[in-house]
């Protein structure tokens, strides 16, 4: 099985600020990883699939990049909406793994 | 618009079962592979089973193999996840997802909650 581990487990910041999350796997899932956001007591949502594309309907301040083992999530200027817990995924090999998520807060 | 509902969730004994549904509206279903992710209290996101388009071929996380069975009836748009010898541990919120292409989980419905407790 391939693991997932996401850094920092919490990130505190401003709006305005940029936000750098991070994604590492235990071994190579090339580029089929994604990056999901939930608000409390919602679904997850798609925002980043096959490392560096943004889902329908995402706003270009989310942008995701890396291969093979390192991976990150990028939100150029925080939005007041985008206070909430990120997830990784990969679909590299079966089981499909989740990271154990990085919560973004308001400082 | 897609829309999936979940539903069949509730408080089961340890040992005992559970059939979740999900009714999938506004794409068609039988194109798309559908999967189930849990999530417990407070904790993070846990893939659980995901199955084809056609329902021939399915897989499951190491943790419900043998327990859980994923399948789906695409004359009625409806996914489901029969649980047997359910226990503490599976106490969750079980969301399905449509999968895209390629396969991430692209719409999610808003999830069931399951308690497993005596």
């Amino acid at each position: 099985e391939i693991v997932l581990t996401q850094s920092p487990a919490t990130l505190s910041l401003s709006p305005g600020e940029r936000a750098t999350l991070s994604c590492g796997a235990s071994q190579s899932v090339s580029s089929y990883l994604a990056w999901y956001q939930q608000k409390p007591g919602q679904a997850p949502r798609l925002l980043i699939y096959d490392a560096s594309n943004r889902a329908t309907g995402i706003p270009a301040r989310f942008s995701g990049s890396g291969s093979g083992t390192d991976f990150t999530l990028t939100i150029s200027s925080l939005e007041p909406e985008d206070f909430a817990v990120y997830y990784c995924q990969q679909r590299s090999n079966w089981p499909w793994t989740f990271g154990q998520g990085t919560k973004v807060e308001i400082k | 618009e897609v829309q999936l509902l979940e539903s069949g969730g509730g408080l089961v004994q340890p040992g005992g079962s559970l059939r979740l549904s999900c009714a999938a509206s506004g794409f068609t279903f039988s194109n798309y592979a559908m999967t189930w992710v849990r999530q417990a209290p407070g904790k993070g996101l846990e893939w659980v089973s995901a199955i084809s388009g056609s329902g021939s071929s399915a897989d499951y996380a190491d943790s419900v193999k043998g327990r859980f069975t994923i399948s789906r009836d695409n004359s009625k748009n409806t996914l489901y996840l029969q649980m047997n010898s359910l226990r503490a541990e599976d106490t969750a919120i079980y969301y399905c997802a449509k999968c895209s292409s390629p396969q991430y989980f692209d719409s999610w419905g808003q999830g069931t909650l399951v308690t497993v407790s005596s």
